[in-house]
């Protein structure tokens, strides 16, 4: 199954982007990147997931490199709501597959947003 | 918003009891989750369900069992919890009619299990 590697934690300055790393070397070329967020004790938050593109959503920007071993989520404006734990998520869901939504979460980053 | 309803938030209880978790969900989603939450492990998957009475295991399904009579409740049943069954167990469901591969998944608030 893919791995991912982030950092354990990352400050931002309250207004500027926060950028988050992943990386996930073992990715095969037909599976997804999926990255969700945990604030305090709730539920996962879904916020984006790409394929091979960059995207971008209401939530968040991915970068994703083009030989797809890493990508980066990036929040352009950081609020202090926006401090929360940042899963970037493997193993990774085939396209066309049929794994039925089955995630697997690691330790992922902490973002702490300061004022 | 999937309107996630988990039952009981907290509960404590002893080794070797019976303890039934309930999800409820109001949204007519086909799919179901339960994972369990423990500092160091991140999020694991218990059971998960793609249908009424159709259910499977997840990663750490030993010592758990559920039950999906009906679309909208998932019920985990610890049938004679252990302490290391204490955990934060989080209900999830995702959209009916998404591609069974997607991994958008709506989660719930949480139950808190401490098994003394």
């Amino acid at each position: 199954d893919a791995k991912t590697t982030q950092p354990t934690s990352m400050d931002c300055a309250e207004g500027r982007a926060a950028n988050l790393p992943c990386n996930h070397s073992t990715i095969s070329g037909n599976e997804y990147v999926y990255w969700y967020r945990q604030i305090h004790s709730q539920g996962p938050q879904y916020i984006i997931h790409g394929l091979k593109n960059n995207e971008t959503n209401e939530m968040a920007s991915l970068i994703i490199t083009e030989d797809r071993k890493s990508s980066t989520l990036i929040l352009p404006h950081a609020t202090l709501r926006d401090t929360a734990v940042y899963y970037c998520i493997g193993p990774y869901l085939k396209a066309g597959g049929t794994s039925y939504g089955k995630l697997t979460f690691g330790q992922g980053t902490i973002l702490t947003v300061h004022p | 918003d999937a309107g996630i309803t988990q039952s009981p938030r907290h509960k404590v209880t002893e080794t070797g009891t019976p303890v039934t978790l309930r999800c409820h969900q109001t949204e007519n989603h086909r799919y179901m989750y339960w994972y369990r939450q423990d500092p160091g492990h991140g999020l694991r998957l218990i059971h998960y369900s793609y249908g009424v009475k159709d259910t499977d295991k997840g990663e750490v399904s030993d010592g758990y069992s559920v039950s999906r009579s009906k679309t909208e409740d998932f019920l985990l049943t610890l049938e004679s919890a252990t302490s290391s069954q204490t955990s934060v167990y989080f209900c999830a469901t995702k959209k009916t009619g998404a591609p069974a591969n997607t991994g958008e998944l709506f989660f719930g608030e949480g139950s808190r299990l401490t098994v003394l």
